[in-house]
């Protein structure tokens, strides 16, 4: 059994470009969660994905978007880059969206915007 | 809204002592709640979840958590710490009637430190 996985592993950009994240999920896992990690705080919510669509989402400006693909995996997009996007981005996968599965986390993909 | 709290930034165990990480969780709903740890550069890893039925849960490595609904906690203990403990952990709720759309909530997290 394949763990999530992520790409890269980290990733410098500069204020106002942009990023491509990108996620394996476990598999049998057809829901994918998206987290931001700040340095010295727990994970937020981004934005969850099932059947390739948005499933609910956090308090992220619209910036912040993201896709499924029919495989599950999925990925997430950020545009006009800040300063305070530098973060550790966590992907999490789970069987279902609605029942009370534990999500499995990924590595993370470090990014660093300068 | 939901919301986690974890009052201490750090724990301090000898090895061989009992340890306890505290959490308390605010949900609408019913509460759904997980134990996850972190190593250096690393992703989270699952140790436990209450979701219905006893109140104590026993997880991985050893850990168990204690739900107590009239307090609102969800604290984490484990009799006999090891200095393979040391890691920082989060406590994660989400709301049992929200369909699982909102996402996890985590608290800040604790630094557990474990001396030899």
């Amino acid at each position: 059994e394949t763990g999530v996985t992520q790409s890269p592993t980290h990733l410098i950009k500069t204020r106002g470009q942009q990023v491509t994240l990108r996620c394996s999920s476990q598999s049998g896992h057809n829901t994918v969660s998206w987290y931001q990690q700040a340095l010295g705080q727990g994970p937020q919510f981004i934005f969850q994905y099932y059947r390739e669509e948005e499933n609910g989402r956090g308090n992220f400006p619209p910036r912040f978007s993201g896709l499924q693909f029919p495989n599950y995996s999925s990925e997430l997009n950020v545009n006009a880059l800040e300063l305070d996007d530098s973060a550790l981005y966590l992907c999490a996968s789970s069987p279902s969206p609605g029942e009370p599965y534990e999500q499995y986390f990924g590595p993370g993909t470090r990014l660093t915007v300068t | 809204a939901q919301s986690v709290a974890q009052p201490e930034d750090q724990v301090n165990v000898a090895e061989g002592n009992p340890l306890t990480v505290k959490c308390t969780y605010s949900v609408s709903g019913n509460p759904y709640l997980f134990w996850y740890v972190q190593y250096p550069n690393r992703g989270l890893q699952f140790l436990l979840k209450y979701i219905t039925g006893d109140n104590l849960v026993k997880g991985s490595y050893g850990f168990e958590a204690e739900f107590n609904k009239s307090q609102t906690s969800f604290h984490l203990k484990k009799p006999s710490a090891l200095v393979s403990d040391s890691a920082l952990y989060f406590c994660a709720v989400r709301d049992g009637s929200g369909g699982g759309a909102d996402g996890l909530t985590f608290g800040k997290g604790t630094h557990l430190i474990i001396q030899p």
